[in-house]
């Protein structure tokens, strides 16, 4: 079946403008996540969405980012005012449940450039 | 927020070796603990969920161990082919986020 897809998988913009990353889940997850990879660094939890409850926002970096899930399925990652430090991939996970006791399925990324 | 650390950071074997690698964690508030498997240009892939003090999982040539009362996971590969040369990350979870580890990148030469 259907992995998680992202969109796009590249993105180059200029420092100050708004970019939205979007992540399209497994039909059925009812959680779905979002990390960043910087350059020499680990994956970064940012936040994570489960069924109808309010999202968990305490990886967020900034004020700057927020993100928003639709209908329980797709997702969107908005990052306002890009500095160059937001220079990463950006990726998507999606699980059953809670990712405590359930593995999670990451889609293929959007590496974001900002120059 | 949990401190999480793998190692070695690298490591370089030959086709056929065996290797393993460790992951430290917290004890306490633990949860589960996952192992991913990240290849180059591709997405991380779940090798195990680990839950219970003393679990032991195995896929094929690869298995893994948890102590959750002393914090640690061990990795295991046996007979180390070049395919597995990836980064291999560890997150433990308290229960919701799961918190990883900066891997241990494996490079398997023939």
């Amino acid at each position: 079946g259907a992995g998680v897809s992202q969109s796009p998988s590249n993105k180059v913009t200029e420092k100050g403008k708004d970019v939205e990353l979007r992540c399209d889940p497994i039909s059925g997850h009812t959680a779905l996540y979002w990390y960043r990879q910087s350059l020499g660094q680990g994956l970064e939890f940012l936040i994570y969405f489960q069924g109808n409850s309010a999202p968990d926002k305490s990886g967020l970096p900034s004020d700057r980012f927020s993100a928003e899930r639709t209908g329980g399925s797709v997702s969107t990652l908005t990052i306002q005012r890009t500095q160059q430090e937001d220079s990463a991939v950006y990726l998507c996970a999606s699980s059953l449940g809670l990712a405590g006791a359930n593995e999670q399925y990451f889609g293929p990324g959007t590496r974001l450039t900002v120059t | 927020i949990l401190n999480v650390e793998q190692s070695p950071q690298s490591l370089h074997v030959q086709e056929g070796d065996s290797t393993n690698f460790t992951c430290s964690f917290p004890s306490s508030n633990f949860y589960a603990l996952h192992w991913y498997r990240w290849e180059t240009a591709k997405s991380p892939e779940a090798l195990f969920v680990m839950t219970l003090n003393g679990d032991e999982k195995k896929k094929g040539r690869i298995s893994a161990t948890l102590n959750t009362k002393e914090g640690y996971s061990y990795l295991y590969i046996k007979g180390s082919q070049p395919e597995d040369s990836a980064t291999y990350l560890c997150a433990p979870s308290e229960g919701t986020a799961l918190i990883f580890g900066k891997g241990t990148t494996l490079s398997v030469s023939s």
